[in-house]
Formats: structure tokens, C-alpha cells, sequence
């Protein structure tokens, strides 16, 4: 059975950093792409960023782009989103997701739990 | 950036009545579009995906069609446990990846 499990949420202040982590199981790991999404409070949910399986290339929204940094760890199965530069409009639950390939031209298939992000002073 | 639009943003319907959702996407995605449900407090949890194919373990009383730019997922028959929020995504044309804003199915 495919677990996702984020950690790394927190308060923290605007400009601030923070990197999630998401580690997984119960698949080849590396066989597949995988992506952050965030859903801020009270909203729809927003693609963030994803990561390629082999070859680990990677996307971005515009906003995004430079600020937030995707990475894995294939021999740890662990997903990762560095955050710099937070705003308060980054406050969300953001969510690991696996795609059902290892291009990321695919469907979303399994989800984690979330972890809440909370930007603030 | 293809902008996914759904409605009704609330949909009020009784136990055991059918409900049709609907998704419009600003071009063609072809089939490449997803279902997912969202109960409170829960991660989204794929239902459909290439726009009519359940996902394992989704119960038969759901199903989506459309291709292009418009697609409808309909629930047959509609369960206590069916009463949640409902997104579209499409996957054909990124980055970005984008969702539509969700609509709400509740009891009449």
C-alpha cells in the first residue's frame, strides 16, 4: 500500500524558509514523479511544483520559480520542497502527491495527509 | 495556462438522487483530465481518471465522460458518504498543472 507522510510544517515569519519533507513507501520510489500541491484555508487546491522520477527534472508555477527549490532523495524515498522568501500568501496545507508515472503526464494516484504552513508575524 | 471551470460551485442534493457535475477546460486537454474528492479535513483521493476510467476501489455509481474541453462526472446514486468537494484537474498541457475552483455536493 502506497504511504505518503509530510513533516516539516510550520510557523514561521514572513521571509522566512522552511523545507518539507515527505517520506514514502510501499512503492519504487524512484519509478515515478511525484509533486507538491497546497490548499490555503478555506480554498481550491493549487499545483505548487513537481519533480521527474529518473532524471529528476523538474517545474515550476511563475511564482514560484526561484523561491521554492524541489528535490528527492531516491535512496532515502524521501520528497522534499525547500521554501525561501515565504509570504503570507503561501499559508497552506501542502500536500505530497505521486503521479502514476515517472514523466509526470499523468494523474495524481495517491496523497498524503498534509502539512500546514503558516506564514506570519 | 489552461483554466479548468466548474459548476455549480454547490450542488444541494437528496440521499439516493443523482448528481452531474461539470468541468470546462479554456482548451483541449483531449482525455487527460482527473476527478478527485475531498472530504473535510482529509487529502484529495483520485476518483476518475482519463476522464472515464475509475480509479481501484471507486464504487461503480461514479463515472465521468467528456473529452475536449467538457467532461461530467455523475454519481448515480448518491450515498452519506459521497457528500464532499469535488475537483477536476487536467494534465495534458503543463506546467502548470491546473485544477478547477471545485464544487461542493450537499444535502438537500
Amino acid at each position: 500500500e502506497v504511504h505518503l507522510l509530510e513533516s516539516g510544517g510550520d510557523l514561521v515569519q514572513p521571509g522566512g524558509s522552511l523545507r518539507l519533507s515527505c517520506a514514502a513507501s510501499g512503492f519504487t520510489f524512484s519509478n515515478y514523479a511525484m509533486s507538491w500541491v497546497r490548499q490555503s484555508p478555506g480554498k481550491g487546491l493549487e499545483w505548487v511544483s513537481s519533480i521527474t522520477g529518473i532524471g529528476g527534472r523538474t517545474f515550476f508555477t511563475d511564482s514560484e520559480k526561484g523561491r521554492f527549490t524541489i528535490s528527492r532523495d531516491n535512496s532515502k524515498n524521501t520528497l522534499y520542497l525547500q521554501m525561501n522568501r515565504l509570504r503570507a500568501d503561501d499559508t497552506a496545507v501542502y500536500y505530497c502527491a505521486k503521479y502514476s508515472d515517472s514523466s509526470g503526464h499523468s494523474n495524481f494516484d495517491s496523497w498524503g495527509q498534509g502539512t500546514l504552513v503558516t506564514v506570519s508575524s | 495556462e489552461i483554466v479548468m471551470t466548474q459548476s455549480p460551485v454547490t450542488l444541494s442534493v437528496s440521499p439516493g438522487g443523482r448528481a452531474a457535475l461539470s468541468c470546462r477546460a479554456s482548451q483541449s486537454v483531449g482525455s487527460n483530465l482527473a476527478w478527485y474528492q475531498q472530504k473535510p479535513g482529509q487529502a484529495p483521493r483520485l476518483l476518475i481518471y482519463g476522464a472515464s476510467t475509475r480509479a481501484t476501489g471507486v464504487p461503480a455509481r461514479f463515472s465521468g465522460s467528456g473529452s475536449g474541453a467538457e467532461f461530467t462526472l455523475t454519481i448515480s446514486s448518491l450515498q452519506s458518504e459521497d457528500f464532499a468537494v469535488y475537483y477536476c484537474q487536467q494534465y495534458d498541457i503543463w506546467p502548470p498543472l491546473t485544477f478547477g475552483g471545485g464544487t461542493k455536493v450537499e444535502i438537500k
